[in-house]
C-alpha cells in the first residue's frame, strides 16, 4: 500500500528554537494535512493544504504543500513548552481513493 | 462545541467479548471514519463511510463491522474481541471525502 515517511521520528529541542519537519510519499497527493496530538486527546488540526507551492501558516506554525506533490513540510518558528505533542501529517492520494494516509509521526520535546 | 463525541473513553475486554463503539458528530459532516492507532504505527483506517448509507472497508478491518446509524452516527463492532485489538480508537468526520477531517478524544480499550 502507499506510505507516508515522516521524518524525524523525534526531536529534542530549546525552548525559542525553531522546528522543522516532513513528509514524503511514494505518489502523488492532491491534499496535505496535519495534525497535532497531545497525550490522552484526538488529534487536532493544525493546517489544511490544497494545492501544490502553497505555504499556508496558523500563528508559529507554517506549512507547505511541495511543488513535486510529494511531500510536505511544517515548521514550527520560537518553541514553547507548550508545544510538546506528537505531530502527524495526513495526505490524500489523487488516485481516486477516500482515504487519508497517515504519517507515523514527530514525537516533539521541548526543553525549558 | 462538542464536535466528534465518542463512548466509551476506556473499555477492558475479555478475549472473545463483543462491545460496540458510538461515535456521533454535530457538524452535519457526510464522511465519517474509525482509525485504530497503535505506538510507532500512525493511525490506520479499519472502516469509512463516505455519506449516510454507505460503508468501506479501509486498511485494517478484519474482525471489525461498521453500522453508519444515521447522518450523525457511526459505530465500530467488535464481535470476538482479540487482544491484537487492544489500541486506541479514534472516530473522525469531514464535511465530503476530500475535505480535512476531525477526531473525536479517542476510545483505549484493551482485551485481556
Amino acid at each position: 500500500g502507499q506510505q507516508l515517511n515522516q521524518s524525524p521520528q523525534s526531536m529534542f529541542i530549546q525552548e525559542g528554537e525553531d522546528v522543522s519537519m516532513n513528509c514524503t510519499s511514494s505518489s502523488i497527493f492532491n491534499t496535505w494535512l496535519w495534525y497535532k496530538q497531545e497525550p490522552g486527546e484526538g488529534p487536532v488540526l493544525l493546517i489544511a493544504l490544497y494545492k501544490a507551492g502553497e505555504l499556508t501558516s496558523n500563528g508559529r506554525l507554517t506549512a507547505q504543500f511541495g511543488i513535486t506533490r510529494k511531500d510536505s513540510f511544517l515548521n514550527i518558528s520560537a518553541s514553547i513548552p507548550s508545544d510538546v505533542g506528537i505531530y502527524f501529517c495526513a495526505g490524500k492520494p489523487t488516485s481516486g481513493t477516500y482515504k487519508y494516509i497517515f504519517g507515523t509521526g514527530t514525537r516533539l520535546k521541548v526543553l525549558a | 462545541n462538542a464536535g466528534v463525541t465518542q463512548t466509551p473513553k476506556f473499555q477492558v475486554l475479555k478475549t472473545g467479548q463483543s462491545m460496540t463503539l458510538q461515535c456521533a458528530q454535530d457538524m452535519n459532516h457526510n464522511s465519517m471514519y474509525w482509525y485504530r492507532q497503535d505506538p510507532g504505527m500512525g493511525l490506520r483506517l479499519i472502516y469509512y463511510s463516505a455519506s449516510e448509507g454507505t460503508t468501506d472497508k479501509g486498511e485494517v478491518p478484519n474482525g471489525y463491522n461498521v453500522s453508519r446509524l444515521n447522518k450523525r452516527e457511526f459505530s465500530l463492532r467488535l464481535e470476538s474481541a482479540a487482544p491484537s485489538q487492544t489500541s486506541v480508537y479514534f472516530c473522525a468526520s469531514s464535511e465530503t471525502q476530500n475535505t480535512e477531517a476531525f477526531f473525536g478524544q479517542g476510545t483505549r480499550l484493551t482485551v485481556v
